[in-house]
């Protein structure tokens, strides 16, 4: 059983377009993250959502609009997309019991994301 | 956080033990070593973290020095699936939920060689 899904796992699509990418975790954790990989492989936080609030709001356009309907999904929004947009978008998940950095995050497979 | 280093690329020879070091000096007492490691084309995934304790579980050893600047990433007997990109990252406890980045330096890349 996959613990934590994404989908699509390739998306081709032409600048200007509005996409949407989901999340699913059933791993029963409380907590959420986008992660971004550029084409130079640096991964870096996006966003993270505690329980459906949003915590962490990194420097990310506001083109970029997570949406989290529940504790198990966590979707990215992406409207107005650009050739920079193109990477590879990775959602996590943990579970913060005490708030402890012990708590490790566990990733999907990640989405393509290229922007023709 | 405290900023980590690694070289940039390693080899090792299947069957033998693959020890990853990373330099942590400016580390703070109650930041963690975390490991991760990305294989190509798939999600980070965890390997093994510690404080100050060296620590082992089913995939790998870590051992941190006394001083606690630097720890080494130990895979006892490395097998062609264990060539990957390998991130030590270091991580404070944070007092709010949620707020648990983990900030991924350019990592290791291992390669193990048949």
């Amino acid at each position: 059983d996959t613990a934590v899904s994404q989908t699509p796992k390739y998306l081709v699509t032409q600048m200007g377009n509005d996409k949407s990418i989901k999340c699913e975790q059933n791993l029963g954790h409380d907590t959420m993250y986008w992660y971004k990989q550029d084409s130079k492989k640096f991964l870096k936080i996006m966003f993270s959502y505690n329980n459906k609030e949003l915590i962490i709001n990194e420097t990310v356009p506001n083109r970029f609009s997570p949406k989290s309907p529940d504790k198990a999904h966590l979707n990215l929004h992406i409207n107005s997309l650009e050739l920079g947009d193109s990477a590879v978008y990775f959602c996590a998940s943990s579970l913060l019991t005490g708030g402890h950095a012990r708590e490790t995050q566990y990733f999907g497979p990640g989405t393509r994301l290229l922007v023709l | 956080d405290a900023k980590t280093t690694q070289p940039p690329s390693m080899d090792c020879a299947e069957g033998r033990a693959a020890n990853l070091p990373c330099n942590h000096s400016t580390i703070s007492g109650n930041e963690y070593v975390y490991w991760y490691r990305q294989i190509h084309s798939q999600g980070p995934q965890y390997i093994i973290h510690g404080l100050k304790n060296n620590e082992t579980n089913e995939m790998a050893s870590l051992i941190i020095t006394e001083d606690r600047k630097s720890s080494t990433l130990i895979l006892p007997h490395a097998t062609l699936r264990d060539t990957a990109v390998y991130y030590c990252i270091v991580r404070r406890p944070e007092a709010n939920f949620g707020n648990e980045k983990l900030t991924f330096g350019t990592g290791t890349r291992l390669t193990i060689i048949p």
